[in-house]
């Protein structure tokens, strides 16, 4: 079946602007996560879902960052008023439940100019 | 705090060799979860293995065999004879008992490549 996706594949934008990164779990999976990724480093969590709710969104970095969830299905993950520091690539992974094995998406790489 | 430690960052290795990726987890929970992920080059995290804190027998599949011991808190990674597909990064990562944060906490990865 389908897995994870992912829109846009790569986004540049200029510094102070609004970006929206989307994530399309795979079909019946109720949960979901966002991670970033800077260059050569490990994935940092940002937030997760489960169902429409947000349980968690501790590793948001800043009051910048928001996600939202609908239908139980997609999910953006807006950045406003973008920094360079935001430049990374993001990752959305899905889980049938929170306690299962989460399966990520391609990502979208942002780069801010 | 969880915290994944992946003492190497890049390996360089010539086909059919064997490699072990290290990986040191720490946790104060009794149960959790760790896992392996692989990263190519073409940039999606690939599902490798799942393993809860209550089986530390070890797994073999294919040519890939994982060692698991809560002794040294250690979840070490072999690749047996090693081909060039295997090039990527390989990710070990730690998540805490259902009911706990559901975040997968990551070590910061090994680049492993493999050289024909």
């Amino acid at each position: 079946g389908a897995g994870v996706s992912q829109s846009p594949s790569n986004k540049v934008t200029e510094k102070g602007k609004d970006v929206e990164l989307r994530c399309d779990p795979i079909s019946g999976h109720t949960a979901l996560y966002w991670y970033r990724q800077r260059l050569g480093q490990g994935l940092e969590f940002l937030i997760y879902f489960q169902g429409n709710s947000a349980p968690d969104k501790s590793g948001l970095p800043s009051d910048r960052f928001s996600a939202e969830r609908t239908g139980e299905s997609v999910s953006t993950l807006t950045i406003q008023r973008t920094q360079q520091e935001d430049s990374a690539v993001y990752l959305c992974a899905s889980s049938l439940a929170t306690t299962d094995t989460q399966y990520f998406g391609p990502g979208t790489r942002l780069t801010v100019l | 705090a969880q915290k994944v430690t992946q003492a190497q960052t890049e390996i360089s290795v010539v086909e059919k060799e064997d490699v072990t990726l290290d990986c040191v987890y720490e946790t104060r929970d009794t149960t959790y979860y760790l896992f392996w992920y692989k990263q190519p080059p073409s940039g999606e995290l690939v599902f490798l293995i799942r393993r809860n804190s209550f089986d530390e027998q070890n797994e073999i599949s294919g040519r890939y065999s994982w060692n698991f011991q809560k002794s040294t808190s250690s979840f070490n990674f072999t690749i047996t004879a090693s081909q060039v597909v295997d090039s990527a990064v390989y990710f070990c990562a730690l998540s805490e008992a259902p009911g706990g944060s559901e975040k997968l906490v990551f070590g910061k990865g090994m680049k492993l490549t493999v050289n024909p």
